[in-house]
């Protein structure tokens, strides 16, 4: 099946650091999809974005498909930023497969 | 925003006895997913639902679980015997056509606690 790799595993910044997050994927998909989750467990979905570049507020995204990876970038990033970011992937049909996750912290 | 519904939000069951999970995802979708996350790990595919049916599942969804639309709004997943393994936290997702083309939209899980 498709393998997801995200890097870095853990991310240390200062608030008001920016950040970049990365997501590598096997194979061709058709779903590409960055999702925050918060302390409380729930799956935030930040970006569904197969191709392209997408901005919302201080979060933007872009993934180049014909290479294969997605990046995740945070300006200004505010202590409620922390969490686990994770990247899922879908090829033509069916299930995602999501990455390990970045685990980010943010510190005051 | 439409959202996907799941109920509870956290459960606590007693090792051996019979959980069922309950998802409302969204009205006009027709694609139904449900994933589970061990405490700590990766979020894992468990099983996907078309038309009444199972269209593929992974080889953690055994014989101890099940899954069903008994009406026109709720889907459910069922174990049978929960085991202390089983504890993780349970996502319900949907969509709106095959191959999430449009993404799917995760409910905001379900925990459980086998004890």
């Amino acid at each position: 099946g498709i393998q997801v790799e995200q890097s870095p595993p853990d991310l240390i910044l200062q608030e008001g650091a920016n950040s970049t997050l990365r997501c590598n994927f096997s194979d061709s998909v058709n779903n590409l999809q960055w999702f925050h989750q918060n302390p409380w467990g729930q799956l935030i979905n930040l970006f569904y974005i197969p191709s392209g570049t997408k901005q919302n507020g201080r979060l933007s995204a872009t993934t180049v498909a014909t290479e294969r990876y997605s990046l995740l970038y945070i300006s200004s990033s505010q202590t409620t930023d922390s969490g686990v970011y994770f990247c899922a992937v879908a090829p033509n049909a069916g299930k995602s497969t999501f990455g390990d996750g970045t685990t980010l912290t943010v510190k005051p | 925003e439409p959202e996907v519904t799941q109920t509870p939000s956290h459960q606590v069951t007693q090792m051996g006895q019979e959980v069922i999970l309950r998802c409302v995802p969204i009205s006009n979708h027709l694609y139904f997913y449900w994933y589970r996350q061990i405490l700590g790990q990766k979020v894992e595919f468990l099983v996907s639902f078309y038309n009444n049916e199972i269209s593929e599942k992974s080889e953690i969804f055994d014989d101890q679980f099940s899954v069903e639309r008994p009406d026109g709004s709720n889907f459910t997943l069922k174990i049978r015997s929960t085991k202390l393994e089983d504890s993780a936290m349970y996502f319900c997702a949907s969509s709106a056509i095959k191959g999430p083309r449009y993404g799917y939209t995760f409910g905001s899980g379900t925990r459980l606690t086998v004890v």
